[in-house]
């Protein structure tokens, strides 16, 4: 059974800072990862989506990477900003049957001004 | 438009209620999933419709009944819920052609909070 796991659970930091939030999993047969950002008691915004054969993707101030053989996926955030202020979840579809989306335990960004 | 609205926003029923949840898409898409988040958990699939037919039932209790009335609309009832039933209940959406559509890109709704007394 795929487990994802999300590594710090929670982060807090000021303005301006570049930081990295980590995503494990533990199938690395994989069809694609992807990263949400979800507000409070709100519904998911996709970030980002890494195909399996991909190394990395790029969206404005976020670059995700994928590291498939080591089960490792990691959210750069550049100049971080209060807006960024959200929870961050990372999801992995498997390559084989209905692919569901396995979603990380999330980590929860606090960026105070 | 891109964007998949729920409503209520909010709901409070007792254990005997009988209640619905309402999704609705016009992006026309033909794939609609529903999630249930309990508090600081990750979304966590309950079903998926492909062509208003119901194509996953990740063996959730009877008490939860899925409808999809037609391509753009997605219903769940609810009857004799119990308190730990209360949680944020996510819908999706994805484009759905093809029979790969499982990892296509989903769009979700802000959802709907729960709650069970």
């Amino acid at each position: 059974k795929q487990e994802v796991t999300q590594i710090p659970a929670a982060l807090s930091v000021p303005e301006g800072e570049n930081l990295v939030l980590n995503c494990s999993f533990t199938d690395s047969a994989i069809y694609n990862l992807q990263w949400f950002r979800q507000d409070p008691g709100k519904g998911l915004t996709s970030l980002l989506l890494i195909q399996s054969s991909q190394r990395e993707q790029t969206s404005g101030r976020l670059n995700a990477s994928l590291d498939k053989s080591s089960g490792r996926s990691t959210l750069y955030i550049a100049a971080s900003q209060p807006g960024d202020s959200a929870t961050y979840l990372c999801a992995v579809r498997r390559d084989t049957g209905f692919q569901k989306l396995v979603f990380g335990t999330g980590t929860r960004l606090l960026v105070s001004p | 438009d891109t964007e998949v609205t729920q409503t209520p926003k909010h709901l409070v029923m007792g254990m005997t209620n009988k209640k619905s949840l309402k999704c609705e898409q016009h992006m026309g898409h033909r794939a609609m999933y529903w999630y249930k988040q309990k508090a600081k958990k990750p979304p966590e699939l309950m079903f998926v419709y492909s062509y208003e037919k119901l194509s996953i039932n990740e063996s959730v209790p009877s008490r939860f009944s899925p409808e999809c009335p037609n391509s753009s609309l997605l219903n769940l009832h609810l009857h004799a819920l119990q308190p730990e039933d209360s949680a944020l209940y996510l819908c999706a959406s994805s484009q759905g052609r093809g029979s790969g559509f499982s990892a296509e890109t989903q769009y979700f709704g802000p959802g709907t909070r729960l709650l069970v007394l």
